[in-house]
C-alpha cells in the first residue's frame, strides 16, 4: 500500500528562521513528487514540481530535495514570513494516482 | 489564480440525495483529477479523465461517477449520499499525462446532513 508520512504534524516558529519539513513515501516506485500549500478551507497552491530524476528543485525561498530510493523528499523554508503560514503537503505522484500525505501545519509567528 | 474553476463554493445536501459539482479546467489541460479532503487530512484521489475517458480510480464506490467535456468542463456525481461524504471536493488539471504538475481550483465545500 501506498502511504505518505509528514513530519512534523504541525510547527509554531518565530519570523525569519530557516524551516525544513519532511516527507516519507513507502512505494519508491514513483514519477514525480509536487509539494502544495493549503491556506484554510482553500484549494491546493503548487510549489515545486520534482522530476523522479532530479534530486532537487529550487523556487525562491523554497528548495526542495528528492531522494527516491528511500523514500523521502525534504522541503526548505528560507527566512520564513508570516505569509508562510499555511498547510504543506507533499504528494508522490504513481501514474495518474496523486497520493498526499496528512500535512505539516506551519504557523510563522511574526 | 490556476485558472481552474468549481461550482458551487458551499453545498448542503440530505443524505439519500444525489449532487453534481463542476469544474472549469484551463484551456488545453486535457487532464482533469477529482479529489476528496475530510476535514484533517489529504486529500484522496477519486478519479482521473483524460480526453474524456476515464484513465484511474481510487478507493471510492461507483455511486461517485464523472464525466469529462471537450469545452474542458467536467462533473463529479455522487448518488445516495451518506453523512462521510461531508468534504472538501477539489479538481485538479493538467496538460497531459496525470503525473504532469496539477493545478488545483478553490474547491467545492460538500455538507451531508
Amino acid at each position: 500500500k501506498q502511504e505518505v508520512t509528514q513530519i512534523p504534524a504541525a510547527l509554531s516558529v518565530p519570523e525569519g528562521e530557516n524551516l525544513v519539513l519532511n516527507c516519507s513515501f513507502t512505494d519508491s516506485a514513483i514519477y514525480n513528487l509536487q509539494w502544495f500549500r493549503q491556506d484554510p478551507g482553500k484549494g491546493l497552491t503548487s510549489l515545486l514540481l520534482i522530476q523522479s530524476s532530479q534530486r532537487e528543485q529550487t523556487s525562491g525561498r523554497l528548495n526542495a530535495s528528492l531522494d527516491k530510493s528511500s523514500g523521502r523528499s525534504t522541503l526548505y523554508i528560507a527566512a520564513s514570513q508570516p505569509g508562510d503560514s499555511a498547510t504543506y503537503l507533499c504528494a508522490p505522484i504513481y501514474g495518474q494516482n496523486f497520493v498526499f500525505g496528512p500535512g505539516t501545519r506551519l504557523s510563522v509567528l511574526p | 489564480e490556476t485558472g481552474v474553476t468549481q461550482s458551487p463554493t458551499h453545498l448542503i445536501k440530505t443524505r439519500g440525495q444525489q449532487v453534481t459539482l463542476r469544474c472549469s479546467s484551463q484551456s488545453g489541460h486535457n487532464t482533469v483529477s477529482w479529489y476528496q479532503q475530510a476535514l484533517g487530512q489529504g486529500p484522496q484521489f477519486i478519479f482521473q479523465y483524460y480526453r474524456e475517458e476515464e484513465n484511474g480510480r481510487g478507493n471510492f464506490p461507483p455511486r461517485f461517477s464523472g464525466l469529462q467535456f471537450p469545452n474542458y468542463s467536467s462533473e463529479l456525481n455522487v448518488n445516495a449520499l451518506e453523512l462521510d461524504d461531508s468534504a472538501l471536493y477539489l479538481c485538479a488539471s493538467s496538460i497531459e499525462a496525470g503525473w504532469d504538475e496539477q493545478y488545483f481550483g478553490p474547491g467545492t465545500r460538500l455538507t451531508v446532513t
